[in-house]
């Protein structure tokens, strides 16, 4: 069983699209993230959630909207995508008291 | 300044031998502390937990300084495939994991 389980894997997009990535778990945590990984392969926070609320945007653009209909799911979509947004978008979930995260395996934007 | 600073490498070491590398953090509220370890193109995975009395894991050893807030992995008797990107990851108390940019290790036959 995957614990945390994102789709698509690859994603492929002209410019100005708008995608959306999906993100679930299955181990009951409370928390959720969405993370991106540039070509220099920093790993930068984009948003949590804990029990379906929004804890930290971290100054992400506005094209970038999270929802999470319930505390196992966590998506991302992106409006009118740009180049820049090329990247690896990691999910992931973390039980409470700062433990530590579990990732999935990771989507990989190209915008053309 | 970043909140987690990594030497980026690359470590580039025999099989066998021994390879340490440290990292710093800028907040002294930090809560918790831990070693990922990220291949090429896949998710980075829990590598271990770093406590404050240091702690072993096989092969690999953590410590914490929190006076000087750095932590640093060891790596005893390496493995080819110990070769991959070490992430020191902290976290404070803001639902917030802190990622190094990674150190780079490769180990040769």
């Amino acid at each position: 069983d995957t614990a945390v389980s994102q789709t698509p894997k690859y994603l492929v997009t002209q410019m100005g699209n708008d995608k959306s990535i999906k993100c679930e778990q299955n181990l009951g945590h409370d928390t959720m993230y969405w993370y991106k990984q540039d070509s220099k392969k920093f790993l930068k926070i984009m948003f949590s959630y804990n029990n379906k609320e929004l804890i930290i945007n971290e100054t992400v653009p506005n094209r970038f909207s999270p929802k999470s209909p319930d505390k196992a799911h966590l998506n991302l979509h992106i409006n009118s995508l740009e180049l820049g947004d090329s990247a690896v978008y990691f999910c992931a979930s973390s039980p409470p008291m700062n433990t530590e995260a579990f990732f999935g395996q990771g989507t990989r934007l190209t915008v053309v | 300044r970043k909140e987690v600073e990594q030497d980026p490498g690359p470590f580039n070491v025999p099989e066998g031998a021994t390879v340490a590398f440290n990292c710093t953090y800028s907040n002294s509220a930090s809560q918790s502390f831990f070693w990922y370890r990220q291949d090429c193109r896949k998710e980075p995975k829990l590598l271990m937990s770093v406590y404050s009395s240091g702690n072993e894991d096989g092969r690999f050893t953590a410590q914490l300084n929190r006076a000087s807030q750095y932590i640093s992995l060891l790596i005893r008797d390496s493995k080819l495939s110990d070769s991959a990107t070490y992430l020191c990851v902290v976290n404070g108390n803001d639902y917030k994991l802190s990622f190094g940019a990674g150190t780079t290790v490769t180990v040769r036959a």
